[in-house]
């Protein structure tokens, strides 16, 4: 059983080019949503999903898109990547009720140059 | 809208001593509370969650809704409890996606 699965683990991408962190999950969890995590910041909400075909915004929203065409996969994309996008990216799956257990990822380290 | 403040960025100790991680939220309504851990190079991992009422790895979080607070409390530290732990609220005006807090990292000295 693989979990939360992110891919790559490391990027650096200079400024301006674009690219898809990758998230896929085995558990058939209805939740999924994309967190950044920044020094002092703790973790960030970017983007999340209820269910296939359905997304919504987070507190950071702003330079991300996302889709989610299957339960399993929920790919981040960064159009124009810029240096404020550095940040350590965590993906996390869940049950859809209020006292579920969140899985993550292990992680993708950007950093854009 | 809903927060959760962690009032400590580093809390420092020695083995033996008793630890208590701070977190107060921000909620009208009656929300899910959890504690997250993440060892180094590690992802994170659920450490307890309110509702359980349990105690995982000596450590124990208690709800109290009059001050809003769910403070993470240990007797005595270890050294493998040194980490970065975060606090989390789930509600459903949040679609029960967690907010967490910016973490308090743990460091217990031998």
């Amino acid at each position: 059983n693989a979990g939360v699965t992110q891919t790559p683990k490391f990027q650096v991408l200079k400024t301006g080019q674009s690219m898809t962190l990758q998230c896929a999950q085995d558990m058939n969890h209805e939740y999924m949503s994309w967190y950044r995590q920044d020094p002092g910041m703790g973790l960030r909400l970017i983007h999340y999903s209820v269910g296939a075909g359905i997304t919504d915004q987070g507190e950071v929203p702003n330079g991300y898109n996302v889709s989610r065409s299957t339960t399993e996969d929920f790919p981040l994309r960064l159009l124009s990547a810029a240096p404020s996008q550095t940040s350590v990216y965590f993906c996390a799956s869940s049950w859809d009720s209020k006292n579920t257990e969140a899985f993550f990822g292990q992680g993708t380290r950007l950093t854009v140059v | 809208a809903q927060r959760v403040t962690q009032p400590e960025k580093l809390l420092s100790v020695f083995k033996g001593a008793p630890v208590e991680l701070k977190c107060n939220y921000s909620y009208s309504g009656s929300p899910e509370l959890f504690w997250y851990v993440q060892y180094s190079r590690q992802r994170l991992q659920l450490l307890l969650r309110h509702i359980s009422r349990e105690s995982i790895k000596g450590f124990t979080a208690d709800l109290n809704k009059g001050e809003t607070s769910f403070h993470l409390k240990k007797p005595f530290a270890q050294e493998e409890d040194s980490a970065m732990y975060y606090c989390a609220l789930s509600t459903s005006g949040g679609s029960y996606i967690p907010t967490f807090g910016r973490g308090t990292s743990l460091i217990v000295h031998p």
